[in-house]
């Protein structure tokens, strides 16, 4: 049950594309579709942003947007805006567990 | 309004036991998976635990098993969390989320503090 990869940090100027990356297994993220995505600003609870790879919750911006090739899964936030800027972590359903990546901080420039 | 709010957080010491409960409304809490989900400081999420909606299925993270137990109580909307044989390294904010495979709602945490 070891954690899902992410980079630490990631930043973008507004306006900007930025992609975070979430790499596993093929006992998790590779082998199935069940990986979430989720936005958490400091003191808060998390927000789910993406689900089943690349579903989005309603009320969720379609800036954000979610993919997955092999082992590696992805978040790309698009046209980035101030309150972008937050911890994001990913996460997956591995048969009778679950889990999370180590979260990326993204940094709004 | 979708809600749940956790409680039963508090300081303890090594080798102690805690329970947390979460409230949950706005739902049908019964028709849902739930889990717990906890945040040591300064740290990432850990998955802790998932409970199917009849409380059938449970399935923890191997580190806690034996030592943690989820439980539902569908009459009263409610999540559970028996946590004993604490140890300094279970210290870290407790999150209910309802959802097997996806998480949401989020409740707003309880802090869980193991020391002397």
């Amino acid at each position: 049950q070891s954690a899902l990869t992410q980079p630490p940090s990631a930043s973008g100027s507004p306006g900007q594309s930025v992609t975070i990356s979430c790499t596993g297994t093929s006992s998790d993220v590779g082998g199935y579709n069940y990986v979430s995505w989720y936005q958490q600003y400091p003191g808060k609870a998390p927000k789910l942003m993406i689900y089943e790879v690349s579903k989005r919750p309603s009320g969720v911006p379609d800036r954000f947007s979610g993919s997955k090739s092999g082992n590696t899964a992805s978040l790309t936030v698009s046209g980035l805006q101030a309150e972008d800027e937050a911890d994001y972590y990913c996460c997956s359903y591995a048969g009778t567990t679950r889990v999370f990546g180590g979260g990326t901080k993204l940094t709004v420039l | 309004e979708v809600q749940l709010v956790e409680s039963g957080g508090g300081l303890v010491q090594p080798g102690g036991s805690l329970r947390l409960s979460c409230a949950a409304s706005g739902f049908t809490f019964s028709s849902y998976w739930m889990t717990w989900v906890r945040q040591a400081p300064g740290k990432g999420l850990e998955w802790v635990a998932s409970i199917k909606e009849d409380g059938n299925e449970k399935y923890y993270v191997d580190s806690m098993k034996g030592r943690f137990t989820i439980s539902r109580d569908n009459a009263k909307n409610s999540l559970y969390l028996q946590m004993n044989s604490l140890r300094v390294e279970d210290t870290a904010v407790y999150y209910c989320a309802g959802g097997g495979t996806r998480f949401t709602p989020w409740g707003q945490g309880t802090l869980v503090i193991v020391s002397t």
